[in-house]
């Protein structure tokens, strides 16, 4: 089983739309999760960071559960823009930070 | 200018050829990282560096080495290059503070190896 785990998707959907990705994790002590954006040929970029509280940034909006040992991300009024692969990215205690393979999505006009 | 380059962007070099790709950053950054993302797997820790003096190894350093040259300098060396190498590269720094809030990484525009 993989450390972290993400649906690779393609998530095709259209401007506008309402869509979220679920992540989990199998390391219960992990204790930092992210989410970074990696665009095609790119660099990935921290789009946020996830709280246990949860939390919001404009239309992105993460969420830790940890009892089931999960994060997820919500993009609301999904923009052309937003097409990227998303990378779920756990931090353990010490170092060690693992990321996930990615989700992809494509948003249409 | 970026914070973060990587020389070269793009290689293809002969099994057996010894390469190397550079890292440099001007972010001040005492933490530096080299990453290979393949398809379908994604990133996974080659090698990292806390300091100039501080080398550890990540999950797949077999086949790879590394020199902290300066704090701003870190390099990748694949002594006799194989096809199973062949990869994006990513070079990472944070801070050692723990970077902004949570310790985030940010990451050179990768390095394209292909090894025939």
């Amino acid at each position: 089983r993989k450390e972290v785990e993400q649906d690779p998707g393609p998530f095709n959907v259209p401007e506008g739309a309402t869509v979220a990705f679920n992540c989990t994790y199998s390391n219960s002590a992990s204790q930092s999760f992210f989410w970074y954006r990696q665009d095609c040929r790119k660099e990935p970029k921290l789009l946020m960071s996830v709280y246990s509280s949860g939390n919001e940034d404009g239309r992105f909006t993460a969420q830790l559960n940890r009892a089931s040992q999960y994060i997820s991300l919500l993009i609301r009024d999904s923009k052309l823009s937003d097409s990227a692969t998303y990378l779920c990215v756990v931090k353990g205690g010490g170092f060690k930070t693992i990321f996930g393979a990615g989700t992809r999505l494509f948003v249409k006009a | 200018d970026a914070d973060v380059t990587q020389t070269p962007r793009n290689r293809i070099t002969k099994t057996g050829k010894r390469i190397m790709l550079e890292c440099s950053q001007t972010k001040g950054h005492d933490r530096m990282y080299w990453y290979r993302q393949d398809p379908g797997l994604g990133l996974r820790l080659i090698y990292y560096s806390f300091d100039v003096k501080d080398i550890n190894k990540g999950e797949i350093s077999d086949g790879y080495s590394v020199s902290r040259q300066a704090q701003a300098k870190f390099s990748l060396s694949l002594e006799s290059a194989i096809p199973n190498q062949t990869a994006l590269y990513f070079c990472a720094t944070s801070d050692s503070g723990g970077g902004g809030p949570n310790n985030e990484q940010f990451f050179g525009p990768g390095t394209r190896l292909t090894v025939l």
